[in-house]
């Protein structure tokens, strides 16, 4: 069955890096886009970045935008989302999800998430 | 960029009751729209996806309708079950609604 498994998450000071892999199972990773979405506590769900199957095209909200990078290892099945100058809002659990096998069709599969606390 | 207008923010409703929720585009988004269904402290689940058909297990009480720039979820016979928070999302560049809380009167 179809596993996404989100790690890397923890406390982080202001200012600081991250680094979140996301580990895919039981489906061909290397044939479907990828996104990381975000939940700030007691918010709602805001989308982060996109990496097309294949790695060649990415797109990043504006939120994220030149502080952030999604990558992926389609040997190793791994989806990776890195991010620096890190501030408070950035504070959230990050999810990795699968888009459909259709085209524009949503994302059907989502990891249980990874909790980022940016704070001194 | 393409923002989504979600309404309402909260919702009561009592069992056996129909409830809609609305989602409005910035500009057209043809049927790349798609709802999730997020329960506390889970990962949201996809429902509908490309505006109006039906993710594969999810009960026939869902529905959704719409294209361009208006777009509606449609719970029937509403269970106790469905408690939760329901967001949509366009598939142009991928914003979220501001999500709608479900609760049971």
């Amino acid at each position: 069955q179809v596993q996404l498994v989100e790690s890397g998450g923890g406390v982080v000071q202001p200012g600081g890096s991250l680094r979140l892999s996301c580990e895919a199972s039981g489906f061909t990773f290397s044939a479907f886009d990828m996104h990381w979405v975000r939940q700030a506590p007691g918010k709602g769900l805001e989308w982060v970045a996109f990496i097309k199957y294949d790695g060649d095209d990415k797109l990043y909200a504006a939120s994220v935008v030149g502080r952030s990078t999604i990558s992926r290892d389609n040997s190793k099945n791994i989806l990776y989302f890195e991010m620096n100058s890190l501030r408070a809002e950035d504070t959230a659990v990050y999810y990795c999800a699968k888009d459909s096998y259709y085209d524009n069709s949503g994302s059907d599969y989502w990891g249980q998430g990874t909790l980022v606390s940016v704070s001194s | 960029d393409i923002q989504m207008t979600q309404s309402p923010s909260t919702l009561s409703a009592s069992v056996g009751d129909r409830v809609t929720i609305t989602c409005r585009a910035s500009q057209s988004i043809s049927n790349w729209l798609a709802w999730y269904q997020q329960k506390p402290g889970r990962a949201p689940k996809l429902l509908v996806y490309k505006a109006s058909i039906l993710q594969s297990g999810v009960p026939s009480r869902f529905s959704g309708t719409g294209s361009g720039t208006e777009f509606t979820l449609t719970i029937s016979n509403l269970q106790p079950d469905d408690v939760a928070t329901y967001y949509c999302q366009q598939y142009k560049t991928y914003i979220f609604g501001q999500g709608t809380k479900l609760e049971i009167k």
